[in-house]
């Protein structure tokens, strides 16, 4: 079956301009992660969707950042008014529960801010 | 944070050779699990062990787990180099946020033909 897909696989930008990251997960997962992994670092956690419940906001680094969720299906994660340091791989997963089994990971979406 | 580190940073060995890479976590966990990355894009789930295991085998991979020391290691034995990749291990924790997967810097893993 299909994996977690993610769009654009690249995104350049300008600093002070909004953009918008899609990621489709599993079909049937009911969790789905957002990561930011910044150029030879790890990951860092940004949200968190179960379901139906409050997602878990606490990675976002700064009010620019939100994301939504539409049911179980797709994420959209935006990041508004760029910065230069918003630069990174930003990576989505999904899992079946989300009780700390195995993560499904996206092939990322590549940002670069200039 | 209460991420796991790993050790060595990059490591680079003949194929053929056995590759052993290390993480060192520091409060008591749920399970702990490995991951790889390829190129610097998405992550491929490798290994879960619990902690109430002690190893694990998955083809070439085996995992060890000790809980009195908070550290796994991962063996990849006969490596290929296929398997010239950034390796992660990411330990779960109890509690608020457990569910987040929380990665080191890994090891950088070359295998030279």
């Amino acid at each position: 079956g299909a994996g977690v897909s993610q769009s654009p696989s690249n995104k350049v930008t300008e600093k002070g301009k909004d953009v918008e990251l899609r990621c489709d997960p599993i079909s049937g997962h009911t969790a789905l992660y957002w990561y930011r992994q910044r150029l030879g670092q790890g990951l860092e956690f940004l949200i968190y969707f179960q379901g139906n419940s409050a997602p878990d906001k606490s990675g976002l680094p700064s009010d620019r950042f939100s994301a939504e969720r539409t049911g179980e299906s797709v994420s959209t994660l935006t990041i508004q008014r760029t910065q230069q340091e918003d630069s990174a791989v930003y990576l989505c997963a999904s899992s079946l529960l989300g009780t700390q089994e195995t993560q499904y990971f996206g092939p990322g979406t590549r940002l670069l801010v200039l | 944070s209460q991420q796991g580190e790993e050790d060595p940073q990059a490591l680079s060995i003949q194929e053929g050779e056995n590759a052993t890479m290390n993480c060192s976590y520091k409060t008591s966990i749920n399970n702990l699990q490995w991951y790889r990355q390829n190129s610097g894009r998405g992550l491929v789930h490798l290994i879960l062990i619990r902690s109430n295991e002690r190893e694990k085998h998955s083809g070439r991979l085996r995992v060890t787990l000790d809980t009195s020391k908070k550290s796994s290691s991962l063996l990849i034995t006969a490596s290929r180099a296929a398997d010239t990749a950034s390796y992660f291990c990411a330990p779960t924790y109890s509690g608020a946020g457990s569910y987040q997967l929380t990665f080191g810097k890994g090891t950088k893993l070359s295998v030279i033909p």
